[in-house]
């Protein structure tokens, strides 16, 4: 069975510039999540999905943060204009509804400069 | 704001020693609770899972639950060199949302 897909691995941009990722889910989760996992930091939600809709974006910073899920698969995670406190790394995940175990993608490693 | 909290480390055991780590968690809303290992530069990957209290055992882990003082634990038995990671505990409600993650403990195996 494939596991999470990421792309790209790894990002270096500027400030104010824009930059999206791409994560495709392992078949058949329903659900899909996407973290932002700061160094010497556990991983932060950022959004949730169930199939194509939105079930937890409480810690999106939604001015510069988008996120989607079309057709219920994988999704794109946007940034725009990023700042740098955006360097982090930018974990995929996915499960089932139940049960909900969790399984990561390889994660991006952006750096904003 | 739901908060999980770990002792940071690093939290040092010679090989072959049991190591315990230890999470609390500040939400009495939640049911379900996790363990995550993650070596330096790659992503967590999941240990194990435990939903009711007491004990849980697979292989080499266990993992110990009391919802009554918001307390999970993990106990690593016979310590290898290869268990040197961080271990990020991460807790979530009835409803599988609000996934919090605490900020891991470093466990350091010493030959």
């Amino acid at each position: 069975e494939a596991g999470v897909a990421q792309s790209p691995r790894y990002k270096i941009i500027e400030k104010r510039q824009s930059v999206a990722f791409w994560c495709n889910p392992i078949s058949g989760h329903a659900t899909l999540y996407w973290y932002q996992q700061i160094l010497g930091q556990g991983p932060k939600l950022l959004i949730q999905f169930q199939n194509n809709g939105v079930v937890d974006d409480s810690q999106l910073p939604k001015d510069r943060f988008s996120a989607e899920r079309l057709k219920g698969v994988d999704s794109t995670l946007k940034i725009q204009p990023a700042k740098l406190e955006d360097s982090a790394v930018y974990l995929c995940a996915s499960s089932k509804i139940v049960p909900n175990e969790q399984f990561f993608g390889p994660g991006t490693r952006l750096t904003v400069l | 704001q739901k908060e999980v909290e770990q002792n940071s480390g690093p939290l040092s055991v010679p090989e072959g020693a049991i190591a315990s780590l230890n999470c609390t968690y500040s939400d009495r809303g939640s049911q379900s609770f996790f363990w995550y290992r993650q070596y330096s530069g790659k992503s967590p990957e999941l240990i194990m899972f435990i939903y009711s209290n007491g004990d849980k055992e697979d292989g080499r882990f266990t993992a110990q639950l009391n919802k009554a003082s918001q307390y999970v634990s993990l106990l690593i038995r016979d310590s290898q060199p290869s268990d040197s990671a961080t271990y990020l505990c991460a807790v979530n409600d009835n409803y599988g949302q609000n996934f919090v993650f605490g900020p891991g403990t470093r466990l350091s195996v010493l030959p």
